[in-house]
């Protein structure tokens, strides 16, 4: 079963706009990471929040969590036509197998 | 550094067959994980091997199985094929647990017809 939940599902941008991609989770976690995949292909790791952590910063992404609302969020600054691919958020749950547990992913088409 | 290898990247195969897909992590990375991605599902966990010892199981059928070498290369077998098993299968490294960074592969797309 699904851990992490996306939303939107899908989303339609801009190049230069920026997107927002968020993601609600269940149990508590230790850490919550995003992934990036272009069709079709493997997963990229993008960047990892531990619990303890609020905010974090990559380059043009931005993620935030919020362990008392269970969510987190993936912004992209500035998005470009080559950021147009799948993003997934993947959770590890505190004290659990520490398996990492994926959502259904958000879509992100980013139009030239 | 070589990044995750799986072979081959695509197969087609029929119903009741059985198939096995390979999977070299990266060196030095001792977790190979393997997931189950189709549009339904998104990405489903089955299993995760860490020297050569199955440490985690996903809630597949038995028809699934793994294993890992002493080199941390890790094989997937899947067992009387049906049409349900068409998916892109991912194999992930890591260096020692799962909860962590993965580095995925490129995937193996099996075909069941």
């Amino acid at each position: 079963s699904q851990q992490g939940e996306e939303d939107p599902q899908a989303l339609s941008i801009q190049e230069g706009e920026n997107a927002t991609m968020n993601c609600s989770y269940k149990t508590s976690i230790n850490n919550l990471q995003w992934y990036r995949q272009n069709s079709g292909r493997g997963l990229v790791h993008l960047i990892l929040i531990r619990s303890n952590e609020r905010e974090k910063h990559s380059g043009r992404l931005r993620v935030t969590l919020d362990t008392s609302k269970k969510s987190s969020s993936l912004l992209i600054t500035a998005s470009r036509a080559a950021d147009t691919a799948s993003y997934f958020c993947a959770t590890a749950a505190q004290g659990g197998s520490e398996k990492l547990v994926f959502g259904k992913g958000t879509k992100l088409t980013v139009n030239p | 550094k070589a990044g995750v290898t799986q072979t081959p990247r695509y197969l087609i195969k029929t119903r009741g067959q059985q198939v096995t897909l390979s999977c070299s992590p990266i060196s030095g990375h001792r977790s190979v994980s393997w997931y189950q991605q189709t549009p339904g599902q998104g990405l489903q966990f089955l299993f995760e091997y860490f020297s050569e010892t199955q440490r985690n199981k996903g809630n597949f059928p038995g028809r699934f199985s793994g294993r890992q070498f002493s080199n941390s290369r890790s094989e997937m077998n899947v067992s009387t094929l049906e049409l349900g098993d068409s998916a892109l299968y991912l194999c992930a490294s890591s260096l020692d647990r799962q909860g962590e960074k993965l580095f995925f592969g490129s995937g193996t797309q099996l075909s069941v017809l």
